[in-house]
């Protein structure tokens, strides 16, 4: 069964701290992975795609097939980068999608002055 | 470019009453997708619509159905409701497919049943 665990519900950190939220999934074929986000009162939006391998505010996020995982990260922590965090798989086989993103629980990031 | 609209924006039902709820893709936009997002459950597929097709349906009962019309615009229906689902009803869209990656969601619907 495809799955996408976030294990983490809560996270805070301080201003400044590095961050990481986590992300591990169980599918089969190879899915495309991306970090959605919603801040207070706005719309989720997609955040960044691993196949951009681009930073965007500063995160990054770096697949790792062995451990099927796919972190989000960020070296400095800014007070405006509190939100919820998506981590979404979609599925994929033979490069054809699925057609559907599965999301994980989500990550509430507070991060503190 | 107007973004992805979904009306009605709240309301509130009753047990055994039936609602549609709307939504406006962006325009271009094909493929509309509906999520339920609960604090318990997460965000979870419903379904995704491209070019009026069902082209795929997450694990919910046959009281929550959805069609598209000729120009993108999606609507979806929940019969007989149920207490468990009052939820924000999200839809989203994007260019041609899920293959992109990238849904642009609208601020839902926020649906309560008494």
């Amino acid at each position: 069964a495809q799955r996408v665990t976030q294990p983490e519900k809560l996270l805070s950190v301080f201003k400044g701290a590095p961050v990481e939220l986590k992300c591990n999934y169980s599918y089969s074929g190879s899915p495309e992975l991306f970090w959605y986000v919603q801040y207070s009162r706005q719309r989720l939006q997609l955040l960044l795609r691993h196949i951009s391998r681009e930073s965007i505010k500063g995160f990054t996020a770096d697949l790792n097939k062995g451990e099927t995982s796919f972190h989000l990260k960020k070296p400095f922590a800014q007070e405006e980068d509190s939100a919820m965090y998506y981590c979404a798989p979609e599925g994929r086989a033979g490069g054809t999608s699925y057609g559907k993103l599965t999301f994980g629980q989500g990550t509430i990031l507070t991060v503190h002055p | 470019k107007a973004g992805v609209t979904q009306t009605p924006r709240y309301l509130i039902k009753t047990r055994g009453q039936q609602v549609t709820l709307s939504c406006s893709p962006i325009s271009g936009h094909r493929s509309v997708s509906w999520y339920q997002q609960t604090p318990g459950q997460g965000l979870q597929f419903l379904f995704e619509y491209f070019s009026e097709t069902q082209r795929n349906k997450g694990n919910f009962p046959g009281r929550f159905s959805g069609r598209q019309f000729s120009n993108s615009r999606s609507e979806m229906n929940v019969s007989t409701l149920e207490l468990g689902d009052s939820a924000l009803y999200l839809c989203a869209s994007s260019l041609e497919s899920l293959n992109t990656g990238e849904l642009f969601f609208g601020e839902g619907s926020r649906l309560t049943v008494l």
